[in-house]
């Protein structure tokens, strides 16, 4: 069981490139959400998606886009990358949403600098 | 507004000793959930415990335990004589409707050095 998987580990991108960070769990679960985490800061809500075709903007949604074409999957997309978007990345799912109280399962996180 | 505060930047303990990690919480809703995460070097996130408002019991889990105070909105995790291994960053966060249901409150963490 793989659970929450997350690719690439690690990536240097330059000012104004774009990328995608992927995201996959096999648990299916409905809920899925992208955090990122900063010295000092904790981990803050980008965005979530209670299910396929639904997606809503979190804390910090600015410069991000996401998608949710299947359950499995939400890619978190930088369009245009900047220096401030340097940080490490966090995929999660639960089977419900976070209120619950359902257990929330991270990846092992997406390590990003934006040069 | 959900806040989570976890006033301790930094604890370094030698091996065996016993050390507290603070968490302090804030929140409106009656309901609500509390989650303890533990980030090692290598940098994923492991789930530790989670507990309901309505349930203030505490808990022991090896050399974990938890205890939570509604009357002073705390949730602190106790490791007793702790070991190098246990050398990470500790997390606490809450959930709960405010905010939208959807989301974890992080506290900044809590940098646990254990040295022998």
């Amino acid at each position: 069981n793989a659970g929450v998987t997350q690719t690439p580990k690690f990536q240097v991108l330059k000012t104004g490139q774009s990328m995608t960070l992927q995201c996959a769990q096999d648990m299916n679960h409905e809920y899925m959400s992208w955090y990122r985490q900063d010295p000092g800061m904790g981990l803050r809500l980008i965005h979530y998606s209670v299910g396929a075709g639904i997606t809503d903007q979190g804390e910090v949604p600015n410069g991000y886009n996401v998608s949710r074409s299947t359950t499995e999957d939400f890619p978190l997309r930088l369009l245009s990358a900047a220096p401030s978007q340097t940080s490490v990345y966090f995929c999660a799912s639960s089977y419900s949403a976070a209120a619950s109280g359902n257990t929330i399962y991270f990846g092992e996180g997406s390590w990003l600098t934006v040069v | 507004a959900q806040k989570v505060t976890q006033a301790q930047t930094e604890i370094s303990v030698v091996e065996k000793e016993d050390v507290t990690l603070d968490c302090v919480y804030e929140t409106r809703d009656t309901t609500y959930y509390l989650f303890w995460y533990k980030q090692p070097p290598s940098g994923e996130l492991v789930f530790l415990i989670r507990r309901n408002s309505f349930d203030e019991q505490n808990e022991i889990s090896g050399r974990y335990s938890w205890n939570f105070q509604k009357s002073t909105s705390s949730f602190n995790f106790t490791i007793t004589a702790s070991q190098v291994v246990d050398s990470a960053v500790y997390f606490c966060a809450l959930s709960g409707l405010t905010g939208g249901g959807n989301k974890l409150t992080f506290g900044t963490g809590t940098q646990l050095k254990v040295e022998l």
